[in-house]
């Protein structure tokens, strides 16, 4: 699997969007691209998924770019709710596993 | 729709003991996969089971084992407890098909304590 890249943390003023960007310059052409996130102590919980065009469901969107090289998560109206690990995943279906990496300390500030 | 449960949520065990824990995935779901989460490793995958076959396998040793029943339940064992065992054991399942594999559905894990 490609590797991600993610800042280690964010902050977000609550009710604003949150934008977490995800570089995976190294992405092969069957790979898509997943997000989960993982508030303190429970199981991670999947966000959203895409391999080349945008995507939205009501949790969030999902913007990958042209070359496929980074992604965008946005949270359109972030709650304190949102506080959690994001962690951008690519992953081909023939892989049938998900690599985790650090990810993305989310902290929305009320 | 019921999600993934496992039991049990918290086992506290000696060392050179042995774990058996179980998942049941959500009704309909083939695919189940095993994770480890520590703070020092973070989530590192265990493996994967469908039609109780395992598919994949992760990089652990030979002491973690696991397998799938005809009804989609899998359990993992974990043989020899060592102290860097304690971890967070989370189990997912998905419907298997390769575009939506990755959509997966993760239950609230069990906390083994090894002392």
């Amino acid at each position: 699997d490609a590797k991600t890249t993610q800042p280690t943390s964010m902050d977000c003023a609550e009710g604003r969007a949150a934008n977490l960007p995800c570089n995976h310059s190294t992405i092969s052409g069957n790979e898509y691209v997943y997000w989960y996130r993982q508030i303190h102590s429970q199981g991670p919980q999947y966000i959203i998924h895409g391999l080349k065009n945008n995507e939205t469901n009501e949790m969030a969107s999902l913007i990958i770019t042209e070359d496929r090289k980074s992604s965008t998560l946005i949270l359109p109206h972030a709650t304190l709710r949102d506080t959690a690990v994001y962690y951008c995943i690519v992953s081909s279906g023939s892989a049938r596993q998900l690599t985790f990496g650090s990810g993305t300390q989310l902290t929305v500030l009320p | 729709k019921a999600g993934v449960t496992q039991t049990p949520r918290y086992l506290i065990k000696t060392r050179g003991q042995q774990v058996t824990l179980s998942c049941s995935p959500i009704s309909g779901h083939r695919s189940v996969s095993w994770y480890q989460q520590t703070p020092g490793q973070g989530l590192q995958f265990l493996f994967e089971y469908f039609s109780e076959t395992q598919r994949n396998k992760g990089n652990f040793p030979g002491r973690f084992s696991g397998r799938q029943f005809s009804n989609s339940r899998s359990e993992m064992n974990v043989s020899t407890l060592e102290l860097g065992d304690s971890a967070l054991y989370l189990c997912a399942s998905s419907g298997g098909l390769a575009g939506a594999w990755g959509e997966q559905f993760f239950g609230p894990g069990t906390r083994l304590t090894v002392l």
